[in-house]
């Protein structure tokens, strides 16, 4: 079965620091892996993807993850975060149908001025 | 083009009634699924429907249900309801062409359920 483990619940960064979000995934194939984004109150915005390829996938608003088989870890990193950012973050990874996809819990960021 | 919508968008129920949750795909996309997110358990799936047809299945009980119409528009119903499905109701549509970087997920905003 897939599964999904964002070690961090929360996580604390000054604006302007750089960021990185863990994700680790078990899967037992080549997995489909993504970043979403959620505001309160919100549905979930896709950041990347990864399907195959580059192991190092650039996404919206400046974010980018990179694929480690070896580790089965698809971390989300930025180099200068926004306030704009604070947000909560979920990573999913997802069978050959992406309409079925495992989430992690979700790291929530908050960005101190 | 018009995202993923979802009606209503706020909905209170007591114990023991049904509700049923309405949620329109992005035009062109054929697959629809639907997740649940508490406190709790997080983000869970519940189903995924493709051509009317149900292609996965969460491990949720019977009382959830859900359906798909010839115009991809999908519905999920929740008979009987219980405390515990207080929750956040998320639908995400995708393209499904068969290759999969189409195959990717775009949410809508969610109708938040509360049961009393």
């Amino acid at each position: 079965a897939q599964s999904v483990t964002q070690p961090d619940i929360h996580i604390t960064v000054s604006e302007g620091a750089s960021l990185e979000l863990r994700c680790n995934y078990s899967y037992g194939a080549t997995p489909y892996l993504f970043w979403y984004v959620q505001s309160p109150g919100q549905g979930l915005q896709l950041l990347l993807k990864y399907f195959s390829g580059d192991t190092l996938v650039q996404g919206i608003k400046g974010f980018e993850a990179e694929f480690k088989r070896s580790q089965s870890s698809f971390n989300l990193r930025k180099p200068s975060v926004h306030w704009s950012d604070a947000a909560e973050y979920f990573c999913a990874v997802g069978a050959q149908s992406a309409g079925k996809s495992t989430f992690g819990d979700g790291t929530t960021l908050t960005v101190k001025p | 083009k018009a995202g993923v919508t979802q009606t209503p968008r706020y909905l209170i129920k007591t114990r023991g009634q049904q509700v049923t949750l309405s949620c329109s795909p992005i035009s062109g996309h054929r697959s629809v699924s639907w997740y649940q997110q508490t406190p709790g358990q997080g983000l869970q799936f519940l189903f995924e429907y493709f051509s009317e047809t149900q292609r996965n299945k969460g491990n949720f009980p019977g009382r959830f249900s859900g359906r798909q119409f010839s115009n991809s528009r999908s519905e999920m119903n929740v008979s009987t309801l219980e405390l515990g499905d207080s929750a956040l109701y998320l639908c995400a549509s995708s393209y499904v062409s068969g290759g999969p970087s189409t195959d990717t997920q775009y949410f809508g905003p969610g109708t938040r359920l509360t049961v009393l």
